[in-house]
């Protein structure tokens, strides 16, 4: 069955500090994985997503997240935070690759302080 | 495109009232999902749609949920009847040939 484990339920940074969300997925096969963002009230965005091409990703916002397969993670990172950046942030895992069904992790609220 | 259109915003509505949530997916898209989203269980799939056919209906919580999609450019999503422990925030999304789904901004629903 497949997984995913967001390991902080909360991240505060300062502004123009670098971000670190974790996430370690559990898969029989080569998933696709996504990460989502969701700022207060609104609804679910993309940020990224891998799906077996290179293994660092880069998304929108200035976000990349690398995929290990030796330690079964995919880190979302940012280089430096802007208070925009404040939200929920979701790692996602797709079971299979012909349907876009989505199994997502509890999510990570990212705080950034000025 | 106008993305996924989920109707209405916000509902209010007293137990045991029936409950209707609506969602026009993106034009073309071949899937279609509703997601549940509550502070206690995060994000859960109650069902999807593929070209229009339930295909997994194994998150919808009871017999009182039910989700239709007559046409592929439209999906209803009844409570009948609601509970207070039903409010939550529900969200349509829709996606093509297994690419990743694009949300709709979701319909908060409060059961009083």
């Amino acid at each position: 069955a497949q997984s995913v484990t967001q390991l902080d339920s909360h991240v505060s940074v300062s502004e123009g500090t670098p971000v670190l969300l974790r996430c370690n997925y559990s898969s029989s096969y080569s998933p696709s994985l996504f990460w989502y963002v969701q700022h207060p009230n609104k609804g679910l965005q993309l940020l990224l997503k891998y799906t077996s091409a290179a293994t660092l990703v880069k998304g929108i916002n200035g976000f990349e997240a690398e995929f290990k397969k030796s330690e079964t993670s995919f880190h979302l990172t940012k280089p430096s935070a802007h208070m925009s950046d404040a939200a929920e942030y979701f790692c996602v895992v797709s079971p299979s690759s012909n349907t876009g069904k989505l199994i997502f992790g509890q999510g990570t609220t990212l705080q950034v302080k000025p | 495109d106008a993305g996924v259109i989920q109707s209405p915003r916000h509902e209010v509505t007293e137990m045991g009232q029936e409950v209707t949530l609506r969602c026009k997916p993106i034009s073309g898209h071949n899937s279609l999902f509703w997601y549940r989203q509550t502070m206690m269980r995060g994000l859960e799939l109650l069902i999807y749609f593929n070209n229009n056919v339930p295909i997994d209906d194994s998150g919808m919580p009871e017999d009182r949920f039910s989700a239709k999609m007559p046409n592929a450019s439209f999906s209803t999503l009844k409570i009948q009847p609601s509970e207070p422990r039903d409010s939550a925030v529900y969200f349509c999304a829709s996606s093509l040939g297994g690419r990743q789904p694009f949300f709709g901004q979701g319909t908060r629903l409060t059961v009083v």
